[in-house]
Formats: C-alpha cells, sequence, structure tokens
C-alpha cells in the first residue's frame, strides 16, 4: 500500500504570500497523479486538483498542483482569507485510494 | 447539481450493526462508482469502501474487510454501507463520495472524488 507523507503538519502564513504543500509517496506513483482536496471545519472535503494538474469546478487559477514519482506540491500563489483550511493528498494504486495526513493551514 | 445525502448514523454499542444510506441526484448514478470515506473526530480522511456502477467488484479498506458491506440501488440512486461488528474505533463521520477517474496513457490512472455528500456521524460507545 503507497503511504502518503504530508509536510509540513501546520504551515502558517500570511494572505498575500505564497505557500507550498509537500505529499510524498512511499514508493513510486505509477500514473504520476494525484488528487488534493480541501475541507474547512465542520465541511465536507472539497476537490482542488486532480490528475496532473487539473483544477476541480469553480477553483481558482492560484491553485496548482505539480510532481511525479514519490514527491508532489501544491502551491496557492497568493493566499485569500478562505484559503486557510486543511488539505489533503490522495492516490490510488492497487484498488486501494490512500489519503495523506493533512496539512493545516492558519493565518500567521 | 449533484447532490450526495447521507443519513443511518447514530449511537451504537460495540458489537452493534448500522446502515449507512447515500440518496444522489443530479447525475445518471448508474454510471459512476461510489465510494465511503470516513473521518475520525479531529483525525484525518481514510477512504472506507467503493463499488462499482453496476454494484460490482466491490472493494474495501483493511480495516474494515469482513465487516462492512457496501451495495446500490440504481433504481432509488441509494448507495448503502452496511456496518457490522462496530469498533470504538469505527467511530467517525461517514461521507458519501462520487468517484471519477482520470487515465494516464500506459501508467493507469487516478481514481478520486468530484463530489461529496455532508457526512453523517456514527458514534459506537457503550
Amino acid at each position: 500500500e503507497v503511504v502518503l507523507t504530508q509536510a509540513p503538519g501546520t504551515l502558517s502564513l500570511s494572505p498575500g504570500e505564497r505557500a507550498t504543500l509537500s505529499c510524498r509517496a512511499s514508493q513510486s506513483v505509477r500514473s504520476n497523479y494525484l488528487g488534493w482536496y480541501q475541507q474547512k471545519p465542520g465541511q465536507a472535503p472539497r476537490l482542488l486538483i486532480y490528475g496532473p494538474s487539473s483544477r476541480a469546478t469553480g477553483i481558482p487559477d492560484r491553485f496548482s498542483g505539480s510532481g511525479s514519482g514519490t514527491d508532489f506540491t501544491l502551491t496557492i500563489s497568493r493566499l485569500e482569507p478562505e484559503d486557510f483550511a486543511v488539505y489533503y493528498c490522495q492516490q490510488y494504486s492497487g484498488s486501494v485510494y490512500t489519503f495523506g495526513q493533512g496539512t493545516k493551514l492558519e493565518i500567521k | 447539481e449533484v447532490q450526495l445525502v447521507e443519513s443511518g448514523g447514530g449511537l451504537v454499542q460495540p458489537g452493534e450493526s448500522l446502515r449507512l444510506s447515500c440518496a444522489a441526484s443530479g447525475f445518471t448514478f448508474s454510471s459512476y462508482a461510489m465510494s465511503w470515506v470516513r473521518q475520525a473526530p479531529g483525525k484525518g480522511l481514510e477512504w472506507v469502501s467503493v463499488i462499482s456502477g453496476s454494484g460490482g467488484s466491490p472493494d474495501y479498506a483493511d480495516s474494515v474487510k469482513g465487516r462492512f458491506t457496501i451495495s446500490r440501488d440504481n433504481s432509488k440512486n441509494t448507495v448503502y454501507l452496511e456496518m457490522n461488528s462496530l469498533r470504538a474505533g469505527d467511530t467517525a463521520v461517514y461521507y458519501c463520495a462520487k468517484v471519477e477517474a482520470i487515465a494516464a496513457v500506459g501508467r493507469g490512472g487516478l481514481k478520486y472524488f468530484r463530489h461529496w455528500g455532508q457526512g453523517t456521524l456514527v458514534t459506537v460507545s457503550s
């Protein structure tokens, strides 16, 4: 089973700054594709990015995904107040879906 | 508009059973695999189970294999999760999610969760 490890656990930044969230896989992700989700308190997760770097409907272009093999990154180019939330990466292989443990993006 | 509405959660004692339902609308239900994902209080997301659009090929996380059963009724646009022998560790919000896929030529692909329900809370406690 592929284990996803996200770093950092908590990221403290200010609005307007750039956020870089890491997701590392325990073995190479054959497809080179991940999903990224955003979750705010009391809400269901929301799909942000899927595949190489396709944004889900309504997701602004300040969100982008990149990476291959075992190292993947979610970048938020300029943080808006509504972007402070928890972010999860997700992969699929061998009929198993796995999530990273999450990165909490908090206001500094 | 895609809508997924879960129901059936509640408080049960260890060893008891519960059946969750997820009513779907806004898309051709039988064309999509459906999945359950759970989130224990204050914890991250954990995939639980998935079922294909036709109702075949169910898969389960090791943590629930042999205790949980996923099924669907395409005439009712509903997916179910039958949970038996419940344990304290099964306490979580259970989300229903619509599965979509993107192919990576020659490299398999990604299955991901495009739409989510609001979740239903299952509490296992004596």
